[in-house]
């Protein structure tokens, strides 16, 4: 069964300075990674999409890196804004059988950037 | 503001109480997931509809009890749920459940508090 953890739970940092998230994965039979973004009461936000080809990915200053191998990935996020705080998803997608795949989530990083 | 909505934003109901989750998206996907996020878990999935037939079940228990009239709409009937049922439920969309590299959409959830 797929299990996936995201390290650290929580971070807080200030404002300006570059952070990398992380994501594990345990099974490396996967189709794709998603970054996702959560705020309070909110839904979730499609970041990027890696597809299990590929190493990176890049949006803004937001840059996800795929080692599917290892059954790792890393958000890095340059430059943190205050409005960058929410709490952060890592989800893989999977064959689950019958035609079907399914995503499976982390727990998220929740993110504070201190002003 | 998302291309998926979903109402009630909050729903306070009894045990005994009969109540639907709605979700409409305006996207033109064919695939609809209703997923449950509770404080310190993972987001697990719970129905998945593609070109409005079931396709994933997740063992959820049928006091849950989903419907899906055409691709543009899901809802989720509620019927004698338990206190442990409290959670933000969450609908989402795709391009299909086989486009396994399209990225999911997420509505803003219903917070449901079962009393």
């Amino acid at each position: 069964k797929q299990e996936v953890t995201q390290i650290p739970a929580a971070l807080s940092v200030p404002e300006g300075e570059n952070l990398v998230l992380n994501c594990s994965f345990t099974d490396s039979a996967i189709y794709n990674l998603q970054w996702f973004r959560q705020d309070p009461g909110k839904g979730l936000t499609s970041l990027l999409l890696i597809q299990s080809s590929q190493r990176e990915q890049t949006s803004g200053r937001l840059n996800a890196s795929l080692d599917k191998s290892s059954g790792r990935s890393t958000l890095y996020i340059a430059a943190s804004q205050p409005g960058d705080s929410a709490t952060y998803l890592c989800a893989v997608t999977a064959y689950s059988g019958a035609g079907s795949y399914q995503l499976t989530f982390g727990k998220g990083t929740k993110l504070s950037v201190i002003p | 503001e998302t291309g998926v909505t979903q109402t009630p934003r909050h729903l306070v109901m009894g045990m005994t109480n009969k109540k639907s989750l709605k979700c409409e998206q305006h996207l033109g996907h064919n695939a609809m997931y209703w997923y449950k996020q509770s404080a310190k878990k993972p987001l697990e999935l719970m129905f998945v509809y593609n070109f409005k037939e079931q396709t994933e079940n997740n063992s959820v228990p049928s006091r849950f009890s989903p419907e899906c009239p055409n691709s543009s709409h899901l809802f989720l009937h509620l019927h004698t749920l338990q206190p442990e049922d409290s959670a933000l439920y969450l609908c989402a969309s795709s391009q299909a459940q086989g486009a396994y590299n399209s990225p999911l959409h997420f509505g803003n959830g219903t917070r449901l508090t079962v009393t």
